[in-house]
Parts: C-alpha cells; sequence; structure tokens
C-alpha cells in the first residue's frame, strides 16, 4: 500500500519561502510508471495543481503557468522522498498542501495534507 | 489551459436518492477524468477515474460516465456515508484542473 507523508512549517511571513517534503513509502520517487504531483486547496475550498516530477529516461517536471515563477519541485532519490519550494510567499499562498502519486491517468493516493498559513 | 465547470454547486437530498453530479470541459478531454470525494479535514478520495472506471474498494453504487467535453458522477442511492463534497479533475493534459466541487448535504 502506497503511503505519502508530509511533513513542513506551518506558520510563514510573506515574503519567505515554503518548503515541504512528502515522504514516499510502498512505492519508489524514481519509478517510471507514476508521476508525483503538489496539489493545495484553499479555505474557500477550491483545488488547485501545482506541479509534478516524473522519471522516465531523465527527470522531468512540470508546474502550473500561473506558478512557474516562484516553484520548484525535486524528487530526492537517496530519501525516496520529493519537495516542494514556493518562493515569495504571499497570504494568497494560505492554503492546505497536498502530495499525491499519480498512476496511469489518475490521482491515486493522497498525503494528509498540511496547513500552510501566511501571515506577518 | 483547460477549465472544468461543474454543477451545481451544491444539493440538498435524503438516503436513498439518485444524485448526479455534472462536470463541462473546455475542450476536447477524451476519457481522461477523475471523480473524488472530500469530507473535512481529509485528503480527496479517488472514485472514479478514465471517466466511468471505478476505483479498487469503491461502492458499485458510484457511477461514471462521459466523454469528450461532458461528464457525470452518479450516486445511484445516497447513504449517510456519501454526504461529502465531490470533485471532478481533468488529468488530460498539464496543467491539470479541478472542477469547483459540488457539497451534497441533508435534506
Amino acid at each position: 500500500q502506497v503511503q505519502l507523508q508530509l511533513s513542513g512549517p506551518g506558520l510563514l511571513k510573506p515574503s519567505q519561502t515554503l518548503s515541504l517534503t512528502c515522504a514516499i513509502s510502498g512505492d519508489s520517487v524514481s519509478s517510471n510508471t507514476v508521476a508525483w504531483n503538489w496539489i493545495r486547496q484553499s479555505p474557500l475550498g477550491g483545488l488547485e495543481w501545482l506541479g509534478r516530477t516524473y522519471y522516465t529516461s531523465k527527470w522531468n517536471t512540470e508546474y502550473a503557468p500561473t506558478l512557474k515563477s516562484r516553484i520548484t519541485i525535486n524528487p530526492d532519490t537517496s530519501r525516496n522522498h520529493f519537495s516542494l519550494q514556493l518562493n515569495s510567499l504571499t497570504p494568497e499562498d494560505t492554503a492546505v498542501y497536498f502530495c499525491a502519486r499519480g498512476f496511469r491517468s489518475s490521482l491515486d493516493f493522497w498525503g494528509q495534507g498540511a496547513l500552510v498559513t501566511v501571515s506577518s | 489551459d483547460i477549465q472544468m465547470t461543474q454543477s451545481p454547486s451544491s444539493l440538498s437530498a435524503s438516503i436513498g436518492d439518485k444524485v448526479t453530479i455534472s462536470c463541462r470541459a473546455s475542450q476536447y478531454i477524451s476519457s481522461r477524468v477523475n471523480w473524488f470525494q472530500q469530507k473535512p479535514g481529509k485528503a480527496p478520495k479517488l472514485l472514479i477515474y478514465d471517466a466511468s472506471n471505478l476505483q479498487s474498494d469503491v461502492p458499485s453504487r458510484f457511477t461514471g460516465s462521459g466523454s469528450g467535453t461532458d461528464f457525470i458522477l452518479t450516486i445511484s442511492s445516497l447513504l449517510p456515508e456519501d454526504f461529502a463534497t465531490y470533485y471532478c479533475l481533468q488529468i488530460y493534459d498539464v496543467p491539470f484542473a479541478f472542477g469547483q466541487g459540488t457539497k451534497v448535504d441533508f435534506k
């Protein structure tokens, strides 16, 4: 059974950088049949896909255009996890952040979610 | 970018009711739609993938249909544990996009 465990700080100030990690058990970040995604959910409930990383014969990353200048997603093969960095935070980045596995044409396993609040 | 328009935004229903939720894509997306159920404080749970395929361990009262641009999630007979918020997701092309959600509550 695949399990995803998020970790990272819950309270940040505007202009700071968010760093979250998603630890994978039951699968490999280097698997060439899956992709590793970040999604967030605003306080009003809307879900937003942020980006993903996946391995084919090389590492690939794809980002939401609205965040492309501020976001980095990296795999860590030694720790079997992947990370999200989002810089230049504003209060609009306040959300619950999720990581999820992409398998074929689905997001089938999700982490538990982590509330991130951006406030001065 | 592909947008997903989901309706209704909320609905009230009773135990045993049949419930239908719709999603319309802004352009052709084949059958690349997921449906999720979310309860408060929890991550979304995958119900349906590829528009009509039931995820393992999901009860058969949930069905999905559609292809191209129009998609429907049906709950054939509502049970108490089905009161939740439901979302569609287009997974045809990045950036992936979710519908706005449908909250199903008790009439």
